[in-house]
């Protein structure tokens, strides 16, 4: 099982659409998780650390639940500047490293 | 807004030339990291550096890799004799001390090997 999971996608969804994604990791000992984006040819840009109450932020909603080891994050009211790759990050341990998924990719459409 | 920048934006070596790839991270952090990214591919750890050391690094930093922190601002990746599938994104990012984990990526130096 690899350590991070994502469905590639693509998710083409209308403007205005609710759209969701999942990840799922292997770690049980994971500690942190977050979510980053990444427009194309760009650097990962921090959308929203995930926490075990989950978090809200504007359009923006992430979950977080150990026992079936996984993290989601929920989009409301889609906009076109939402189009990108969505990505999975986790941190296990005490340590520095961080496991990135291989991301999901959201194209809103008009 | 203070940002991590990454210079060059793009660089093209010969295989088996050494490259050195330069980050000047946000001032106040003491976490900086490299990452590398294959084209297509996922976001990959490279390594982390703390207090003017290595605090963790993945299998695929080798020894053809390695990073200093020459002076007070500069963060720099060198790999010593590149090969075709070092190709690829390299990216920077540093973080805070303490619990605030966000670590901000720099725009990344594009690196083809030919």
């Amino acid at each position: 099982r690899k350590e991070v999971e994502q469905d590639p996608g693509p998710f083409n969804v209308p403007e205005g659409a609710t759209v969701a994604f999942n990840c799922t990791y292997s770690n049980s000992a994971s500690q942190s998780f977050f979510w980053y984006r990444q427009d194309c040819r760009k650097e990962p840009k921090l959308l929203m650390s995930v926490y075990s109450s989950g978090n809200e932020d504007g359009r923006f909603t992430a979950q977080l639940n150990r026992a079936s080891q996984y993290i989601s994050l929920l989009i409301r009211d889609s906009k076109l500047s939402d189009s990108a790759t969505y990505l999975c990050v986790v941190r296990s341990g005490g340590y520095q490293k961080v496991t990135f998924g291989t991301g999901t990719k959201l194209q809103v459409i008009p | 807004e203070p940002e991590v920048t990454q210079t060059p934006s793009h660089q093209v070596t010969q295989m088996g030339q050494e490259v050195i790839l330069r980050c000047v991270p946000i001032s106040n952090h003491l976490y900086f990291y490299w990452y590398r990214q294959i084209l297509g591919q996922k976001v990959e750890f490279l390594v982390s550096f703390y207090n003017n050391e290595i605090s963790e690094k993945s299998e695929i930093f080798d020894d053809q890799f390695s990073v200093e922190r020459p002076d007070g601002s500069n963060f720099t990746l060198k790999i010593r004799s590149t090969k075709l599938e070092d190709s690829a994104m390299y990216f920077c990012a540093s973080r805070e001390i303490g619990l605030q984990e966000t670590q901000y990526f720099g725009p990344g130096t594009r690196l083809l090997v030919l």
